[in-house]
Formats: structure tokens, C-alpha cells, sequence
């Protein structure tokens, strides 16, 4: 079963709207870490933002905020006043696990074109 | 800038080629991981090493193997190499514990032709 599922392969938002990236997630523990990262079209993975299971507030990180809903497993990236430069592949990711692995696990991606 | 820095960048051999992918993590990171990016299957984890030791493996083919030396700094030899592993080689690190973000390299871009 696949641990982290982006039901969204692209999302197309005009600029200046916001948009959001649905992520949602499989764990049966109840200590873990939920992650957004970026990645351009040049290819580097750029974090975005990070949310933890016990956290009560909704994270923000400048125009990036993370929805995150615990009973309904989904931890959707929200994307405030859209740029030409948020064009870009997004992947939602989740470190959990047992033994001190903790590896991060990802999405397949949502790919987000910002049209002017 | 993540801190990780990956060499070489670019990578273009033959099939049937041996190639070493280089990663230093940040300072103060002992955890390493390995990803692979190809179109078809996303961002694949293939190892995991903590302070120099393996500690967890994942979709990592015996052609493959990697190491983490006592610098911290940790290779990835791929052997005998296929067109299909032409792909986005990703090397990150992270601190200890499920609630720290892990930092990507830039990745090396390996063809295989």
C-alpha cells in the first residue's frame, strides 16, 4: 500500500490564486513528521515545510502554509498568491518508523504550471 | 543552498560501466540516504546509512552498493550499469529523529548510453 498517495498528477492556477496540493497519508504511528519539498525544473529538491503529528497549529512558512487534518490522514500544501516561479513538481513526504530509520518516504508528485 | 553537496553532476558512460556518485552531508548530520529519480517510478529510497553504518535498505539493486566513510561523507557505486539505470541520483541528510526535514543535494544525472 502506498504510504503517501498524490491523487493530483498536475495542477494548472493562474497567478495570483491561491492553489492547493492534496497529500494524504498512511502510518500507524502516532509519532511522525509530514514534509513538502519543491523541485524546479533544474532538478535540485528544495523543503518547503514541515508538520508534525503533534502539532495543534496548522504550520506556516510564508506563502506556504500546510493544511493538516490527523483523523482524515491528509496533509494538503496551500499555496497563497501564486508566482511564475512556483511552476514546479511538488511531493508530499512522511518520516516515521521504528529503529531510528526514519526514512522519508514520498509521493508521486503533483506538477503545478502557474500561467500568467 | 542544502548544505549537501553532490559530484558530479552530470554523468554520461557506456553499459556495462562501473561509476562512484559522491555526497558530503551537512555539518553535523550523520544520517545519509540514497534516492533514485526516474520518470516511471518517482523518488525511489535505495540506502540508508547513520554514522558510518548501514542502517536501513530499500529498492537497492546488488549492482549497487554504497558506503559512509569515518568523515561522514558516503559513496554510491553502481556496476555494470543498464540503460535503465540512466536516472536522478539523490544523496540527503538529515539529524536524528522523524520530525527533522531531510536536505537534498542537487542530485547527479547519470545517462547510461
Amino acid at each position: 500500500a502506498q504510504k503517501i498517495t498524490q491523487t493530483q498528477p498536475g495542477m494548472f492556477v493562474q497567478e495570483k490564486e491561491a492553489v492547493t496540493l492534496d497529500c494524504t497519508y498512511d502510518t500507524s504511528d502516532q509519532s511522525y513528521g509530514l514534509f513538502w519539498y519543491k523541485q524546479p525544473s533544474s532538478g535540485e529538491m528544495i523543503f518547503l515545510i514541515y508538520q508534525g503529528s503533534y502539532d495543534e497549529q496548522n504550520a506556516t512558512e510564508g506563502r506556504y502554509s500546510l493544511n493538516f487534518q490527523k483523523a482524515r490522514k491528509s496533509a494538503n500544501l496551500v499555496i497563497s498568491a501564486s508566482q511564475l516561479g512556483d511552476s514546479a513538481m511538488y511531493f508530499c513526504a512522511m518520516r516515521e518508523g521504528t529503529g531510528g530509520s526514519y526514512i522519508p518516504t514520498f509521493g508521486r508528485g503533483t506538477s503545478l504550471i502557474v500561467h500568467p | 543552498d542544502s548544505g549537501v553537496t553532490q559530484t558530479p553532476k552530470h554523468l554520461i558512460t557506456a553499459t556495462g560501466q562501473r561509476v562512484t556518485l559522491r555526497c558530503s552531508p551537512r555539518s553535523g548530520d550523520l544520517s545519509v540516504y540514497w534516492y533514485q529519480q526516474s520518470l516511471d517510478q518517482g523518488l525511489q529510497f535505495l540506502i540508508q546509512y547513520y554514522n558510518g553504518e548501514e542502517r536501513a535498505k530499500g529498492n537497492i539493486l546488488e549492482r549497487f552498493s554504497a558506503q559512509q566513510f569515518p568523515d561522514l561523507h558516503s559513496e554510491l557505486n553502481l556496476s555494470s550499469l543498464e540503460l535503465g539505470d540512466s536516472a536522478l541520483y539523490f544523496c540527503a541528510s538529515s539529524g536524528v529523529g522523524r520530525n527533522t526535514e531531510a536536505f537534498f543535494g542537487q542530485g547527479t544525472r547519470l545517462t547510461v548510453v
